[in-house]
C-alpha cells in the first residue's frame, strides 16, 4: 500500500537555524499538509497546499514557516530561524480530496531545537 | 473551526474487555474520523462516518454518531494489549482546507 514518507526521523538543531523537513506525499494525492505535535499534546494544524499554493494556514504558521514542492514529488516544511518552542514531532499527511477522503500520514520528523 | 472533544482523557482496562471511547462537537459536519496513533507514530486513519449515517462497524471497531446530540463514540471489542495507543477524533473544516483533531484519548490495554 503506498504511503507518505518523512525523513529525517529526527532532526537536531541550534536555535536560530534554519531546518527543512522532507516528506514525499502518496503520489495521486492533490492536498498536503503539515500538522506538529509538542510531545504528550494533541496534533495541531499548520498548513495546507493545494496547486501549488497555500489552501489554509493557523495562527501557528507565522512568517518563520514556508511550504513548497518543489519538483512534483516532495513536499517540504522550512523554519527560517528555529526556536526552542519549535521543538516537536511534525507530521506530513496527504489526501486525494480535501474533505472526506482521509489523510494519510508519514511517521514524522522529531525536531529537537537546543 | 471547530475541534472534537475526546472522553475519557485516559482509560485503562484489561484484555479482553470493550473499550468506549467519546467525542463531542459543536457545529454540523459533513463527517467525523476516527484516527489511532501509536506511541512516536503517525497518525492512522480508522474510520469515517458521514453525517447522514448513525452507525458504522469495521472488523472490531463500532463507530456511532448521533447528530442531535453532537456526539460521536468509538467502541473496540474483544481489545487486546496491541490495540493500546492514542485515539483522536477528527473534523474536517467544512468549506475548508483542513482537518481539526481532539486532544485525544489515552488507551491503555493490560495483557
Amino acid at each position: 500500500e503506498p504511503e507518505v514518507t518523512q525523513t529525517p526521523s529526527h532532526q537536531v538543531t541550534q536555535m536560530g537555524q534554519e531546518v527543512i523537513l522532507r516528506c514525499v506525499p502518496i503520489s495521486n494525492h492533490l492536498y498536503f499538509y503539515w500538522y506538529r505535535q509538542i510531545l504528550g499534546q494533541k496534533v495541531e494544524f499548520l498548513v495546507s497546499f493545494y496547486n501549488n499554493e497555500i489552501s489554509e494556514k493557523s495562527e501557528i504558521f507565522d512568517d518563520q514557516f514556508s511550504v513548497e514542492r518543489p519538483d512534483g514529488s516532495n513536499f517540504t516544511l522550512k523554519i527560517r530561524s528555529t526556536k526552542l518552542e519549535d521543538s516537536a514531532m511534525y507530521f506530513c499527511a496527504s489526501s486525494e480530496a480535501a474533505q472526506g477522503p482521509p489523510l494519510h500520514f508519514g511517521n514524522g520528523t522529531r525536531l529537537t531545537v537546543t | 473551526s471547530q475541534q472534537g472533544e475526546e472522553d475519557p482523557q485516559a482509560l485503562s482496562i484489561q484484555e479482553g474487555e470493550n473499550a468506549t471511547m467519546n467525542c463531542s462537537y459543536k457545529t454540523s459536519i459533513n463527517n467525523l474520523q476516527w484516527y489511532r496513533q501509536n506511541s512516536g507514530r503517525g497518525l492512522v486513519h480508522l474510520i469515517l462516518i458521514r453525517s447522514n449515517e448513525r452507525e458504522k462497524h469495521s472488523g472490531r471497531l463500532r463507530v456511532t454518531l448521533d447528530t442531535s446530540k453532537k456526539s460521536s463514540s468509538l467502541l473496540i471489542t474483544a481489545s487486546r494489549a496491541a490495540d493500546t495507543a492514542s485515539y483522536f477524533c477528527a473534523l474536517p473544516n467544512t468549506g475548508g482546507f483542513k482537518t481539526i483533531f481532539g486532544a485525544g484519548t489515552r488507551l491503555f490495554v493490560k495483557a
